[in-house]
């Protein structure tokens, strides 16, 4: 079974600061990640995806995270947040070896201030 | 990506009662799910639910609590059956592309008194 950990519930951080948000999982069996993001109020989105090829992939809006296999690591990283940026993060996983379910993290919530 | 809708966008219910919460996709989906998100906490998935077979509830969650229809490639209903304020969730369905992505719904914002 798959499990995903994000140490950090709350990231408080001013605007324009640099931020990275942790996400460590376990699995037995190669895996795809997620970060997915939830504004206040509103549905989860995904932000970015790590299936196969390059382990550094890229959101439109600036944050990137990089698969580590060798840790276990899928951080989310951002070089200069946004007031906007303000929402929860919620790092996901599931299998590669056909469609399984999404194993979530417990979610991290970003606070950006001015 | 696949745009979902969630009818009702909220509910208040009083303990004892049912909900039952539809959830309408653009196009058609093979696997659709539901997901419980209780305040301040992740998401849990309570079922898979595909077109034309029963739903596959997770450990925890069991049918005469949470049943499920899914009727046609677009549609599919989660009701929430004799509610406790244990209840008060926000209930999210989901799609898969087929691209390993998921895709979600606005919710339904649960509230039981």
């Amino acid at each position: 079974a798959q499990s995903v950990t994000q140490l950090d519930s709350q990231v408080p951080v001013f605007e324009e600061a640099p931020v990275e948000l942790r996400c460590n999982y376990s699995s037995s069996v190669s895996v795809y990640l997620f970060w997915y993001v939830q504004y206040p109020n509103q549905g989860l989105q995904l932000l970015l995806k790590y299936l196969s090829g390059s382990t550094l992939v890229e959101s439109i809006n600036g944050f990137e995270a990089e698969f580590n296999k060798s840790q276990t690591s899928f951080h989310l990283r951002k070089p200069s947040v946004h007031i906007s940026d303000t929402a929860e993060y919620f790092c996901a996983v599931t299998m590669n070896t056909g469609f399984q379910k999404l194993v979530f993290g417990t979610g991290t919530r970003l606070l950006v201030s001015p | 990506s696949a745009v979902i809708s969630q009818k009702p966008s909220r509910d208040i219910c009083q303990r004892g009662t049912s909900l039952t919460i539809q959830c309408q996709v653009d196009s058609q989906v093979t696997m659709m799910f539901w997901y419980r998100q209780q305040p301040g906490q992740s998401l849990t998935l309570i079922a898979t639910a595909n077109q034309g077979s029963e739903a596959t509830y997770e450990s925890g969650f069991v049918i005469d609590k949470f049943p499920i229809s899914r009727p046609n490639l677009t549609f599919s209903t989660l009701t929430v059956s004799n509610m406790s304020p244990e209840d008060s969730s926000i209930y999210l369905c989901s799609v898969e592309d087929g691209g390993y992505e998921q895709y979600f719904g606005p919710g339904t914002r649960l509230t039981v008194t």
